[in-house]
């Protein structure tokens, strides 16, 4: 049961333009959604993350998107640079659990092209 | 020290032997995870202790994957007699809290590979 989805593997976007990653989660309990950026080799680096009271959250060229009703969030990358290229997971903590373990899903790999 | 350290950084392991994977948190904090990652998949948790308590192993996939914590630092992750199945990188992220909606650090992980 895959309680939190990525479902585009990869997109490709160009310098400069408008990277948006997508994700939807199935559990309602969710609280908080986190966004990771991993590249080889390392681990993942936490990036930009929003509480479920908010529907926006903001930070530089980062801003994610929360939609309760339809249990969607976005990231948003404006402008995309090459450095960008990584891999980009969703993560979701609440529910039953509160120890704060996440829920990831599977992944979206971005590539920036220049 | 300035982040999460884990090693060995890779691990190449027979079937059925015993590994243990290291995790150093960062220096004072409370919440440490352990989580494995599948190739082309997202992490998954396995465990989670709170400084020395091991408060939730619902994600250890089988009575082969222990942890411990003994004195609320550093954490070892043991899996005995190994199977291909176990293939995989083992991450561990650490936080100063008991939850952290700021984000946890992960380590680079041990990419454990078993023939």
């Amino acid at each position: 049961d895959q309680q939190v989805k990525q479902n585009s593997p990869s997109l490709s976007v160009q310098e400069g333009r408008i990277s948006i990653l997508n994700c939807d989660y199935t559990n309602s309990m969710f609280d908080y959604f986190l966004w990771y950026k991993k590249y080889p080799a390392e681990g993942p680096t936490f990036l930009i993350s929003i509480s479920s009271i908010k529907d926006k959250n903001e930070d530089g060229r980062f801003t994610v998107f929360l939609n309760k009703s339809a249990k969607h969030l976005s990231l948003h990358i404006v402008p995309s640079q090459p450095g960008d290229s990584a891999v980009y997971f969703c993560a979701a903590s609440g529910g039953a659990s509160n120890t704060g373990k996440l829920i990831f899903g599977q992944g979206t790999t971005l590539q920036v092209k220049p | 020290g300035a982040g999460v350290s884990q090693s060995p950084r890779y691990k190449v392991a027979k079937r059925g032997q015993d590994v243990a994977l290291r995790c150093d948190p960062i220096s004072g904090h409370v919440s440490l995870f352990w989580y494995q990652q599948a190739l082309g998949q997202g992490p998954e948790f396995l465990t989670y202790f709170q400084n020395e308590a091991q408060l939730d192993k619902s994600g250890l996939p089988s009575d082969r994957f222990f942890a411990e914590r003994p004195e609320g630092s550093v954490s070892t992750l043991k899996i005995q007699r190994t199977q291909q199945e176990d293939s995989a990188v083992y991450l561990c992220a650490s936080s100063p809290g008991r939850r952290s909606n700021y984000g946890y650090t992960f380590g680079s992980g041990t990419r454990l590979t078993v023939v």
